[in-house]
């Protein structure tokens, strides 16, 4: 079945680093990627999304690019601040299902002043 | 705004007891979700409520598990008996039909059987 893998965690990063969560899935044909953010003592909220190949989507700096030829989602910000610390989520909607979110493990992201 | 409401936050109790979890969505969406979170297995839909009606309950463990949605303003997810293995948080999360992969989602509530 249609899976999502993430990098363990945590990942710790100083202020202002450069960050980049690896996420690649397994899936038939073309899912609709997704990015969901956990702050801590809250639900998960969409960061940002992409639904066909080579689609860019960003928000609040982060990035993520759908490269179907690596089959790969990578999150990405240039310059990371101490109130990003949350757990990320990687995920994807099958092509034959609008709803079914399939998440990966979630990635805890801590960034030091 | 309020977002999706759940309660209670923790809920403790003894394996052989009925748990009942409730969930409020966001006024105006007319899709349900409930999730359960655990270390091995991650986040795993339950069911999926549209338009209060159960269209995908085939992430529900058991028949220990049931769901119901009488109206479109509250949901009710029940564990009964409960067992130590029902430990988890679960999520309820609310959408619009048309926007089905923006979901929303409440706190959660963290569930302990011992």
């Amino acid at each position: 079945g249609d899976s999502v893998t993430q990098m363990e965690g945590p990942v710790t990063l100083s202020e202002e680093a450069f960050l980049t969560i690896n996420c690649t899935y397994t899936a038939t044909g073309y899912p609709s990627l997704f990015w969901y953010v956990q702050y801590p003592g809250e639900g998960l909220q969409l960061l940002l999304k992409a639904t066909k190949a080579d689609d860019k989507g960003s928000n609040k700096g982060f990035e993520a690019t759908y490269r179907k030829e690596t089959t790969s989602f990578h999150l990405e910000k240039g310059s990371v601040q101490v109130s990003d610390s949350a757990v990320y989520f990687c995920a994807l909607t099958p092509m034959d299902s609008s709803y079914k979110l399939i998440f990966g493990s979630g990635t805890r992201l801590l960034v030091r002043p | 705004d309020a977002g999706v409401i759940q309660s209670p936050r923790h809920e403790v109790t003894e394996m052989g007891q009925e748990v009942t979890l409730r969930c409020k969505p966001i006024s105006g969406h007319n899709s349900l979700f409930w999730y359960r979170q655990t270390m091995m297995r991650g986040l795993e839909l339950l069911i999926y409520f549209n338009n209060n009606v159960p269209i995908d309950d085939s992430g529900m463990p058991e028949d220990r598990f049931s769901a119901k949605m009488p109206n479109a303003s509250f949901s009710t997810l029940k564990i009964q008996p409960s067992e130590p293995r029902d430990s988890a948080v679960y999520f309820c999360a609310s959408s619009f039909q048309t926007v089905l992969y923006e979901q929303y989602f409440g706190p959660g509530t963290r569930l302990t059987v011992t």
